[in-house]
């Protein structure tokens, strides 16, 4: 059991590439969430998905897409990178169901650096 | 909107030495409550929950946090402090109503001195 895994682990990009960072989860999770870490400014919700087929912007959605390929794995597309897309990326599951608040596991970060 | 306020940067503690770190939050409703941890280059550790019931929650690795809805608090501690956890410590809020989002603080980096 894996739990939460991304792929790549590291990766620099030069002002102006694409990439995709991928994410997927094997716990069965419904929701699943992409954070950016910045120092001093904690973890900053990028996009959700609550459920397969629905995606939602979080705080800093701006420059990112998101596509929920299927209900294991929620990837992250930068279209044009820029120096300020430099950060630590964390994707994140949950179960969701309406009972109660659910618990997010993360998986291991992505770190990026846009020159 | 709601907010997460860590008001402490850096923390330098002795080893063996107690621990608090600070956590408020601003949210209209009784929120849903957690400690990470993250050790240098490493993912985040869930150390202690609290949703509902007693307010003094006890977690991983010795950690213990205390709910108090008067102050918007959620204070975390340890007894003794070891030298593995030298760390950074993010609080964060849930909310149910907002799609079980997450809002954290800005973090708390814990030096440990031998």
């Amino acid at each position: 059991n894996a739990g939460v895994t991304q792929t790549p682990k590291f990766q620099v990009l030069k002002t102006g590439q694409s990439m995709t960072l991928q994410c997927a989860q094997d716990m069965n999770h419904n929701s699943m969430y992409w954070y950016r870490q910045d120092p001093g400014m904690g973890l900053r919700l990028i996009y959700y998905s609550a459920s397969e087929g629905t995606t939602d912007k979080g705080e800093v959605p701006n420059g990112y897409n998101v596509s929920r390929l299927n209900k294991r794995e929620f990837s992250l597309r930068l279209e044009s990178a820029a120096p300020s897309q430099t950060s630590v990326y964390f994707c994140a599951s949950s179960e969701a169901r309406s009972s109660s608040y659910n618990e997010q596991f993360f998986g291991p970060g992505t770190r990026l650096t846009v020159l | 909107a709601q907010s997460v306020t860590q008001p402490d940067i850096h923390i330098t503690v002795s080893e063996g030495a107690s621990l608090e770190l600070r956590c408020n939050y601003s949210y209209g409703a009784t929120p849903y409550l957690f400690w990470y941890v993250q050790s240098p280059g490493q993912g985040l550790q869930l150390l202690l929950k609290y949703f509902s019931g007693d307010t003094l929650v006890q977690g991983i690795k010795g950690f213990e946090a205390e709910f108090k809805r008067s102050q918007s608090s959620f204070n975390l501690r340890k007894p003794s402090v070891h030298w593995s956890d030298a760390a950074e410590y993010f609080c964060a809020v849930g909310y149910k109503a907002a799609g079980n989002k997450l809002t954290f603080g800005g973090g708390t980096r814990v030096l440990v001195k031998p």
